[in-house]
């Protein structure tokens, strides 16, 4: 079976640091993907842990913790642009290939 | 340059209308996807396909039909079948069947009139 939970919603401020928190189940993990949604825009990738442990890319951090079924997102250095939806999706076994699962994503407002 | 396509940006529908969603790929992936998304809701898969010729219903395919006849190439039908078709439809690619990255289209939202 497959389970992705995130809030639904986060406020931050300008400049501060957010974590944005996702928790999975599943069988035969193969990994957990964040991407970044402007309204009314296509996601696009932000990260993909399959190890455990913290991955690092600017502003932007993702970390996993595979027997806590557990990862988080955490923004650095908040600007205005970072308000956006943030997709966690985790592939599901099927059938011998992986289809992707997605959160229903978090919406981050960040305010001046 | 790379990259997935959707036409058109805005669709609209009458009662009783089937219209199709274009969704074109030039990354020469095998696998591509169709998704919608309510307001407030995350990603719902449609329908997949993961190689030419072969396609798989996703958690929602009831009212939709697609075809992979080339490579490139995802169309969605949304057919009078779909009482709520209203969405904003979002097609995506990745290189295999094995939940490598997916690369999305710019989107096509969907209104009935």
């Amino acid at each position: 079976g497959q389970n992705i939970d995130q809030p639904t919603e986060m406020t931050a401020t300008e400049g501060a640091i957010v974590q944005i928190n996702c928790t999975y189940q599943t069988s035969g993990f193969n990994g957990l993907f964040w991407y970044q949604q402007h309204a009314g825009e296509a996601p696009t990738f932000l990260s993909y842990n399959v190890l455990d442990g913290l991955e690092e890319k600017g502003r932007f951090s993702s970390f996993l913790s595979r027997s806590k079924g557990y990862s988080y997102l955490l923004l650095k250095e908040l600007q205005m642009k970072d308000s956006a939806s943030y997709l966690c999706a985790v592939p599901t076994a099927s059938g011998g290939s992986y289809i992707p699962t997605f959160g229903r994503g978090t919406s981050l407002i960040v305010h001046p | 340059d790379g990259g997935i396509t959707q036409s058109p940006k805005y669709l609209f529908r009458k009662e009783g209308q089937n219209v199709t969603l274009s969704c074109e790929q030039n990354l020469n992936h095998d696998a591509m996807y169709w998704y919608r998304q309510d307001p407030g809701q995350g990603l719902r898969l449609i329908y997949y396909s993961q190689i030419v010729n072969d396609f798989q219903k996703g958690d929602i395919a009831e009212g939709y039909s697609v075809s992979r006849e080339k490579k490139e190439s995802f169309p969605l039908t949304v057919t009078s079948a779909q009482k709520n078709p209203t969405a904003f439809y979002l097609c995506a690619s990745s290189l295999g069947q094995w939940g490598e990255t997916q690369y999305f289209g710019p989107g096509t939202r969907l209104l009935v009139l």
